[in-house]
């Protein structure tokens, strides 16, 4: 255990749902992150919020909708997700952004299918 | 060339050998490097962080770094079959702060 938590951890999902997938982390950690691993290809970062606001977002679909309510929760909306989107998607914390407290504690994931 | 380059592998060693893990990385001004461990049909769990210069033992494993000849290398001593997974090389470049990861090395060790 990490102290990343993430739900669901399956989603099987039609490519005209809506859906949100949940991280809570219980470090105290000021910085989260949305990564996308796919098979074959590098972790591949989404979207990062220090102290709940937003400061980066990798050119990620709009599909994609991230959502930061405090420190320790961060939420990824899904809508009108393609089968290219099946991935697994992991969430981090560090305690400060990557440039001043780079270590991250990724939660265990969740395997995302979009049939 | 890509920012963070490893051998995807599968990378065979015996039971009681060394491990010997490699990473090349593009931005010459990087100054921090993590080593991950991911194991099949789970996240990625840190296992090493290195940024000076030379060499940093923890416990079985020491991470080298290179930073003239930009590379990092992972070693792991009497390896165990429990060492077999995917380990991933990170960088945080000088360029942009951001975190790179390659695309892992599989590692088995053979029993």
């Amino acid at each position: 255990e990490t102290g990343v938590t993430q739900t669901p951890r399956h989603l099987v999902m039609g490519m005209t749902n809506k859906k949100s997938l949940k991280c809570e982390q219980h470090l105290g950690h000021n910085a989260m992150y949305w990564y996308k691993q796919s098979a074959k290809k590098p972790l591949e970062l989404m979207f990062v919020y220090s102290l709940e606001e937003r400061v980066e977002n990798n050119s990620v679909p709009s599909r994609f909708s991230p959502e930061c309510p405090n420190s320790s929760h961060l939420f990824l909306h899904l809508h009108t997700l393609q089968p290219e989107d099946s991935a697994l998607y992991l969430c981090a914390s560090s305690q400060d952004l990557a440039r001043l407290g780079p270590e991250q504690y990724f939660g265990p994931g969740t395997r995302l299918t979009v049939t | 060339q890509k920012e963070v380059e490893q051998n995807s592998g599968p990378l065979s060693v015996p039971e009681g050998a060394i491990a010997s893990l490699n990473c090349t990385y593009s931005d010459r001004g990087s100054q921090s490097f993590f080593w991950y461990r991911q194991y099949s049909g789970k996240s990625p769990e840190l296992i090493m962080s290195i940024y000076s210069n030379g060499d940093k033992e923890d416990g079985r494993f020491t991470a080298q770094l290179n930073k003239a000849s930009q590379y990092v290398s992972l070693l792991i001593r009497d390896s165990q079959p429990s060492d077999s997974a995917t380990y991933l090389c990170a960088v945080i470049t000088n360029r942009d702060d951001k975190i790179i990861f390659g695309k892992g090395t599989r590692l088995h060790i053979l029993p």
